[in-house]
């Protein structure tokens, strides 16, 4: 079993949908990156949480530490969100573990 | 404030051929980490460098050596290059202020290897 796992793998939405992905981890971590990788591999740092919960744009990212789960919000999808969005944890403070990635696409 | 650099951008050896990477981190940021980002392994950390010193290692054979130079650049070396080893290698720089708390890593754009 992954150390992080991220589900769905894969997700296809219509244009102006909500669109969760969810990043479950089971080490201790001193924080949670969400992460979004656009074709031709460039990574966008999203949000760094270690509690609660932050909002940018159409955007919402939630942490629950003690259950160990945290989620990434779209809201209002629009097709240039289109891209591979990855949760990654920090386990100490050196290194970080990645979740294999949700691939989104968002049709027009 | 200029992002985070690796250069070059695109590269393509043979097996048995070594390579170095260079990765330019955010000017003040002490720290650099790389990882490699292959389809069928995802993201998986290699090493973690500040004030010119190894602090942390991933699980990879010692093929893959790294170095810190002052100025906080970095370069890592994969000797006797294999098939296995094309992938995409990114570089995140952090500022790792005192104290030892966990700090936000900004990504430079990779560098994409191809082995033939």
């Amino acid at each position: 079993k992954n150390e992080v796992e991220q589900s769905p793998q894969n997700l296809t939405a219509q244009e102006g949908e909500f669109i969760t992905i969810n990043c479950s981890y089971s080490v201790g971590i001193s924080a949670l990156h969400w992460l979004q990788q656009h074709p031709g591999g460039g990574i966008v740092s999203l949000f760094m949480l270690s509690s609660g919960k932050k909002k940018h744009g159409r955007l919402i990212a939630t942490i629950n530490i003690q259950e160990k789960h945290s989620s990434l919000h779209i809201t209002a999808s629009h097709p240039r969100d289109s891209a591979v969005y990855i949760c990654a944890v920090a386990e100490g403070t050196y290194k970080y573990i990645f979740g294999t990635g949700t691939r989104l696409k968002v049709l027009a | 404030k200029a992002g985070v650099t690796q250069t070059p951008r695109y590269l393509i050896k043979t097996r048995g051929q070594q390579v170095t990477l260079s990765c330019s981190p955010i000017s003040g940021h002490r720290s650099v980490s790389w990882y490699q980002q292959t389809p069928g392994q995802g993201l998986q950390f290699l090493f973690e460098y500040f004030s010119e010193t190894q602090r942390n290692k991933g699980n990879f054979p010692g093929r893959f050596s790294g170095r810190q130079f002052s100025n906080s650049r970095s370069e890592m070396n994969v000797s006797t290059l294999e098939l296995g080893d094309s992938a995409l290698y990114l570089c995140a720089s952090s500022l790792a202020l005192a104290g030892g708390n966990y700090n936000e890593q900004f990504f430079g754009p990779g560098t994409r290897l191809t082995v033939l």
